[in-house]
């Protein structure tokens, strides 16, 4: 049962543009949510978070949305820059005595020259 | 400075043997995890320790041991290899602190670069 879903594997968008990655969950427990960004070869590097208590989190370039009701996050990333190519996951924390994140399955962002 | 590190980065070994991943992180950090990325990209947690006190135990075959000699390490042991378990098995660690009612919980995990194990 996949509690954390992102629904598209893969996305192309312009360098300079905006790039919206999406993730929807299921479990209502969850009370924090992360982006990671991954590079071949390399582990997941933590992008930017948000708790359950906000619907808004931005850093530089990058914000992050969370619609409770909807149970669903967005990664917004303002301009895209082809050095945003990767693959981007999303995470769902849920309590467990201390904390456990459970991982969507990523979306490789292409940011096109 | 490497925060998470792992050794070694690729593991190439036989089936039936038994091997070792060391993770090892400076940040001071008090929780360690170990992931597993299967071959469909799924990263799915493991085990977590919180000061060399296992917290969550994933359901994972009993040929995984993790065993923490200080709370700055956490190895990840594997007996009698098979060809299932050829991933890529990352560390992380974080802060981490119990669940509070009410608190906000922003405890962030920072993972290594990962150890791609292929057992032939």
């Amino acid at each position: 049962d996949q509690q954390v879903k992102q629904n598209s594997p893969s996305l192309s968008v312009q360098e300079g543009r905006i790039s919206i990655l999406n993730c929807d969950y299921t479990n209502s427990m969850f009370d924090y949510f992360l982006w990671y960004k991954k590079y071949p070869a390399e582990g997941p590097t933590f992008l930017i978070s948000i708790s359950s208590i906000k619907d808004k989190n931005e850093d530089g370039r990058f914000t992050v949305f969370l619609n409770k009701s909807a149970k669903h996050l967005s990664l917004h990333i303002v301009p895209s820059q082809p050095g945003d190519s990767a693959v981007y996951f999303c995470a769902a924390s849920v309590p467990y005595g201390t904390y456990k994140y459970i991982f969507g399955t990523g979306t490789r962002l292409k940011v096109l020259a | 400075d490497t925060a998470v590190s792992q050794t070694p980065k690729y593991l190439v070994t036989q089936m039936g043997n038994d091997k070792s991943i060391k993770c090892e992180q400076n940040l001071g950090h008090d929780t360690m995890y170990w992931y597993k990325q299967d071959s469909k990209k799924f990263l799915k947690i493991m085990f977590s320790y919180n000061n060399k006190e296992l917290i969550i135990n994933e359901t994972v075959p009993n040929r995984f041991s993790p065993k923490s000699p200080d709370k700055a390490h956490l190895n990840l042991h594997i007996n009698s290899l098979e060809l299932g378990d050829s991933a890529v098995y990352f560390c992380a660690s974080s802060q981490g602190f119990s669940w509070t009612m009410g608190a906000e919980h922003t405890d962030t995990q920072y993972f290594g670069p990962g150890t791609r194990l292929t057992v032939l």
